[in-house]
């Protein structure tokens, strides 16, 4: 079965520096790939969405890239801010089958 | 943008009573709703897929008869955790799509179940 590895649980970073978070999967390319934010006590909120024939996609400070050779994607936030303090989940969808959701990064950033 | 609205955000409730927990759209219409649940420090796990006006689909080991979901409109979908135990706490969460792939899923902000 599909397995999702975020090999990092936290990532500790200084404010006004670029965040790089990870997520490995072991099986077949899934057809999307998509990243969220859940904040302490809260369900996720949609980030963005690479498909599998893209290589990188950016909104605003954000930035994904999915490589299915490597069957990995980064997730990187430019230009760290105190806010950008979150956990941020991989999770990976294809046709026929649920989302599924890797553990998670916590990530926290100081001012 | 979507929004999902999620009731109540937590409930306490003595152990092997019921507790429903509601899940709407609510500018959108979603036939197809997800109920997922989360222990500290883990993934979320899918639980079932609630389908408007049809039987839910539950995944292996997660008791149907326990986990009672009905999903009687395009926009709502309950969950009611029967008989609750202890081990039953945990953080409840639903979603859907809009149909737009580019949108993603949107989520409920979660319920807090405790069992006592």
């Amino acid at each position: 079965s599909q397995k999702i590895e975020q090999n990092s649980e936290a990532l500790n970073i200084q404010e006004g520096k670029t965040a790089t978070l990870t997520c490995n999967y072991t099986n077949y390319s899934p057809a999307y790939l998509q990243w969220y934010r859940q904040d302490p006590g809260r369900g996720p909120v949609f980030l963005l969405l690479i498909r599998e024939n893209e290589k990188e996609k950016r909104k605003e400070r954000l930035k994904v890239t999915f490589d299915t050779t490597l069957k990995q994607s980064l997730f990187h936030i430019t230009a760290s801010q105190p806010a950008d303090s979150a956990t941020y989940l991989c999770a990976l969808y294809q046709a026929g089958t649920a989302l599924i959701f890797g553990k998670g990064t916590t990530l926290s950033v100081s001012s | 943008g979507a929004v999902v609205s999620q009731h109540p955000s937590w409930v306490i409730c003595k152990s092997g009573t019921s507790v429903k927990i509601e899940c709407r759209s609510l500018d959108f219409q979603a036939t197809t709703m997800f109920w997922y649940r989360q222990f500290p420090k883990q993934s979320l796990m899918l639980m079932a897929t609630s389908n408007e006006g049809s039987k839910a689909t539950y995944e292996q080991g997660v008791e149907k008869d326990k986990f009672l979901i009905n999903h009687a409109s395009l926009t709502l979908s309950t969950l009611t955790v029967t008989s609750a135990h202890p081990e039953d706490s945990s953080f409840y969460i639903c979603s859907a799509r809009t149909g737009k792939v580019s949108e993603g899923y949107t989520f409920g902000s979660g319920t807090r179940l405790t069992v006592v």
